[in-house]
């Protein structure tokens, strides 16, 4: 049973566009949100998170952007650039547990920026 | 440089036999987290030590054990091993046991094969 869901595997997207990431979770205990980058033969690289008390947290060019009602929250960089090409992954804690920062990753998406 | 560091990079093994992974948290970090990357089960937590305590537990097989020692660096040991633990190891650090703002610092992990 997946928690976290990131339903498309990849994006293709042109330099300076938009890029749009979605996550999705079903777990109603999650009340942390993260996205990680990956690059190849590299570990997961945090970008920015976001509390379930908030709604949108932004970082330079990095939104973050959570629907609670909807259980949806996505990552919005703009403008893209080709050094952002990478494995982006959404990840979910459960703070209110108390018992450790675990994290649940979704599958991650493969985000390809052309120049 | 995330400031984790992962040893072996590669490890090669047959089946049946076991293995030590190591991980060297970020300076002053006192969390230590360990995730397995597999093709079809994406990255999973797998346990969680706390200085030199183990504080969360996930989908860790019983032939799977880990420790914290007193200079906070932390081991992985897999036994019996089987052609499904082929995978990536990951480890990450944090600051604190949990909370918000606790973010989780990953090494460049170890590539496992079991033939």
């Amino acid at each position: 049973d997946q928690q976290v869901k990131q339903n498309s595997p990849s994006l293709s997207v042109q330099e300076g566009r938009i890029s749009i990431l979605n996550c999705d979770y079903t777990n109603s205990m999650f009340d942390y949100f993260l996205w990680y980058k990956k690059y190849p033969a590299e570990g997961p690289t945090f970008l920015i998170s976001i509390s379930s008390i908030k709604d949108k947290n932004e970082d330079g060019r990095f939104t973050v952007f959570l629907n609670k009602s909807a259980k949806h929250l996505s990552l919005h960089i703009v403008p893209s650039q080709p050094g952002d090409s990478a494995v982006y992954f959404c990840a979910a804690s459960a703070l209110r547990n108390n018992a450790g920062n675990m994290l649940t990753f979704g599958g991650g998406t493969r985000l390809m920026v052309k120049p | 440089d995330s400031g984790v560091t992962q040893t072996p990079k590669h490890l090669i093994t047959a089946t049946g036999q076991r293995v030590t992974l190591r991980c060297s948290p970020r300076s002053g970090d006192l969390s230590v987290y360990w995730y397995q990357q597999s093709l079809d089960q994406g990255l999973q937590f797998l346990i969680q030590y706390y200085n030199g305590e183990e504080r969360a537990k996930g989908n860790i097989l019983e032939r799977f054990s880990a420790q914290q020692f007193p200079d906070l660096h932390s081991e992985l040991n897999l036994s019996s091993l089987e052609l499904g633990d082929s995978a990536l190891y990951f480890c990450a650090s944090s600051t604190r046991l949990a909370g918000a703002r606790n973010e989780q610092f990953f090494g460049p992990g170890t590539r496992l094969t079991v033939l």
